[in-house]
């Protein structure tokens, strides 16, 4: 069976410190990868997906940044945090052409 | 630009009554539809999906799917309040590896 990780399950950052959040997933192979961001009360933003190595297509330009190295590993990254930049951040995976998509257990990330 | 739109809520129902979210979408060739679940604090988690024009039921869940009219709606019986939390509506155009477009979710609340 499938199974996707993410690490941290909760972060605290300053302003302007940098940042790296990483999701892998188990049990399959060639999965498209997803980085979405859920602000307090708010829906699902998504931010990156990428359905291969090195394949990266950003949604939102902001300072965020997103790296896919190795199959089954996607990583999301930042050089300065913003206060904006707070929220829970949820990673995902699916087989593409409409299949479903599962979720991760997030990363809870708190820029004070 | 393809959106799918619910209410916000919250819906209140009472305890074994019946829940009736509903979800539309504007991208005529869609042709996959889910609801997830979310509880606040954690990540979505899939209910069930749906693919073609009718009703399909899961134990006390049922979707229903109307294309002509581009809506999608979950039904819940016998609500309990642990069903209480924010339901998701996701809609695929399954054309290659496009990703899922989310709805901002319902908030769902069962009273005892």
């Amino acid at each position: 069976s499938q199974t996707i990780h993410q690490w941290p399950a909760t972060l605290v950052q300053p302003v302007g410190s940098p940042l790296s959040l990483e999701c892998t997933v188990e049990g399959t192979s060639n999965p498209n990868l997803y980085w979405y961001r859920q602000a307090a009360g708010r829906g699902l933003q998504l931010l990156f997906y990428s359905v291969g190595i090195g394949q990266i297509s950003s949604e939102v330009p902001q300072n965020l940044s997103a790296s896919r190295p190795q199959d089954r590993q996607f990583i999301l990254s930042s050089k300065k945090l913003l206060l904006s930049d707070s929220g829970f951040y949820l990673c995902a995976w699916d087989r593409g052409r409409g299949d479903t998509q599962y979720f991760g257990p997030g990363t809870r990330l708190t820029v004070l | 630009q393809k959106e799918v739109e619910q209410n916000s809520g919250p819906l209140s129902v009472p305890e074994g009554a019946i829940a009736s979210l509903n979800c539309t979408y504007s991208d005529r060739g869609s042709q996959s539809f889910f609801w997830y679940r979310q509880y606040s604090g954690k990540s979505p988690e899939l209910i069930m999906f749906i693919y073609s024009n009718g009703d399909k039921e899961d134990g006390r869940f049922t979707a229903q799917l109307n294309k002509a009219s581009q809506y999608v709606s979950l039904l819940i019986r016998d609500s309990q309040p642990s069903d209480s939390a924010t339901y998701l509506c996701a809609v695929n155009h399954n054309s290659g590896n496009t990703p899922l477009v989310f709805g901002k979710g319902t908030r769902l609340s069962v009273i005892a």
